[in-house]
């Protein structure tokens, strides 16, 4: 079973938005609505950026929202900040009762 | 405030055990499946295991399965991992998850635990 498919690296200025994809199959994210995403800095562990594909948890800035369309999601973040720099992992809940991440995401902001 | 702290973490020789802990505080720990997660320095996030709030149901990834084994105590607010027959490839670091729905996502993490399996 291999990881959920992002790329390696992703990069944007300051008030720019990106978008960070993550791509699964039929089995994973085109067969449940539960995408999360999560932000890790490093040495740190990660945390909950968005669930159930687009919800955000309390305290989360709007700035972050998700979306899903088949079998890939996607992560927005709009208005970067120099503190949005991190590592982003997508993860789905799979049809075998696992959950998968993806290979995660390094948000450079210029 | 939600806590989850590791421990029981270290270096082991191949084909040795080693069992983590994972203390939970702050929220009714019998409402929620617990899971563990792992991460080698450097690289990804990998799934390892997951056990439902009455162990009625437990997971594993398959590339731990038959040498790992999950456990919870819901009068001490506890979720173990007994990791057995260790290899190379299992040195990473150690992250006790709550999970919420099940596997839907993983909303609190603790701080994480080393194990590095070398000789």
């Amino acid at each position: 079973q291999s990881a959920l498919t992002q790329p390696a690296s992703v990069s944007g200025s300051p008030g720019q938005s990106i978008t960070i994809s993550c791509t699964g199959t039929s089995s994973d994210i085109g067969g449940y609505n539960y995408v999360s995403w999560y932000q890790q800095h490093p040495g740190k562990a990660p945390k909950l950026m968005i669930f159930a594909v687009s919800d955000r948890p309390p305290g989360v800035s709007s700035r972050f929202s998700g979306s899903k369309s088949g079998n890939t999601a996607s992560l927005t973040i709009s208005g970067l900040q120099a503190e949005d720099e991190a590592y982003y992992y997508c993860s789905s809940y799979t049809s075998r009762k696992n959950s998968l991440f993806g290979g995660g995401t390094k948000l450079t902001v210029l | 405030e939600v806590q989850l702290v590791e421990s029981g973490g270290g270096l082991v020789q191949p084909g040795g055990s080693l069992r983590l802990s994972c203390a939970a505080s702050g929220f009714t720990f019998s409402s929620y499946w617990m899971h563990w997660v792992r991460q080698v320095p450097g690289e990804g996030l990998v799934w390892v295991s997951r056990i439902k709030e009455d162990e009625s149901e437990i997971n594993y990834a398959d590339s731990v399965k038959g040498r790992i084994t999950i456990s919870r105590d819901n009068a001490k607010n506890t979720v173990s991992l007994q990791m057995n027959s260790l290899k190379a490839e299992d040195t990473a670091i150690y992250y006790c998850v709550r999970g919420v729905g099940g596997s839907r996502y993983f909303d609190s993490w603790g701080q994480g635990i080393v194990v590095t399996v070398s000789s």
